[in-house]
C-alpha cells in the first residue's frame, strides 16, 4: 500500500526567504508524485507533478520538487517567496498501473510573514 | 467557464436531515471523486466513478450515497446527518484513460457543510 508522509504541518517562514517542504512516500510500485497548493477557501490546485524523466520538476508560481528515489522523497522548494504564497500545500502520490486513487499527504501550512 | 463546480458552496442544516450536493465537470474527464476534508485539513477520498461505474468506496458510512447520472456528473446524497458531518466536500475529475497527465486531479471550489 502506498502512503505519503509530509514532515512538517506548519513552515513560518519571512517574506523573500528560501523554503522546502519535505515530502517522502512508500510505495512497492513505481509512482507518479504531486505536490498541491489550497487556497484560503478554494479547491486544491496542481502545483507541479512527477511522471518519469528528469528528477528535478518546475512548477507554478517558481516552485521545483526534486524526486529522490533512493531517499522516497519528492520534497517541494522556492528560492524566494511571497506573502501570496501563504497557503496549505499537499503533496501526493498515485499508481500508473492503476487503482483509481490518489493518496494525499496531511498537508503543510505555509505562513509567510513580512 | 468553471472546469469543476459544486453546489452549493455553503450548507447548513440541522442532525437528522437529508441533504445533497451535485457536481459538474465540462472537462471531459471519464473519472469523478468526492473527498471530505476535516477541520485539520485532513483529505480523504470517499467514493470515485470512472464511466459511471463506482470504483472506489471507502469506508464510507452507507448514509453517503454517490450517484453519477453521466460522465460529467456526480452527486453526494447524505441521509440522516449527523454532527460529525461537518465537514468541506471537495469533488474532483481526472481523465484516466489518457494517463498522459498522470492522473492529474482538478478539484471545484468545496462544500462547506455545517450540521448543527
Amino acid at each position: 500500500a502506498q502512503s505519503v508522509t509530509q514532515l512538517d504541518s506548519q513552515v513560518p517562514v519571512f517574506e523573500e526567504a528560501p523554503v522546502e517542504l519535505r515530502c517522502n512516500y512508500s510505495s512497492s510500485v513505481s509512482v507518479y508524485l504531486f505536490w498541491y497548493v489550497q487556497y484560503p477557501n478554494q479547491g486544491l490546485q496542481l502545483l507541479l507533478k512527477y511522471l518519469s524523466g528528469s528528477t528535478l520538476v518546475k512548477g507554478i508560481n517558481g516552485f521545483e520538487a526534486e524526486f529522490n528515489k533512493s531517499q522516497t522523497s519528492f520534497h517541494l522548494r522556492k528560492p524566494s517567496v511571497h506573502i501570496s504564497d501563504t497557503a496549505e500545500y499537499f503533496c501526493a502520490v498515485s499508481d500508473p498501473g492503476g487503482g483509481f486513487k490518489t493518496i494525499f499527504g496531511a498537508g503543510t501550512r505555509l505562513f509567510v510573514k513580512a | 467557464d468553471t472546469a469543476v463546480s459544486q453546489t452549493p458552496k455553503y450548507l447548513v442544516t440541522q442532525m437528522g436531515n437529508d441533504k445533497s450536493i451535485k457536481c459538474e465537470q465540462n472537462l471531459g474527464h471519464d473519472t469523478m471523486y468526492w473527498y471530505k476534508q476535516d477541520s485539520k485539513k485532513f483529505l480523504k477520498i470517499m467514493f470515485s466513478y470512472n464511466n459511471k461505474e463506482l470504483i472506489i468506496n471507502e469506508t464510507v458510512p452507507n448514509r453517503f450515497s454517490p450517484k453519477s447520472p453521466d460522465k460529467a456528473h456526480l452527486n453526494l446524497h447524505i441521509n440522516s446527518l449527523e454532527l460529525g458531518d461537518s465537514a468541506v466536500y471537495f469533488c474532483a475529475s481526472s481523465s484516466r484513460t489518457h494517463l498522459v497527465g498522470g492522473d492529474t486531479q482538478y478539484f471545484g471550489p468545496g462544500t462547506r457543510l455545517t450540521v448543527l
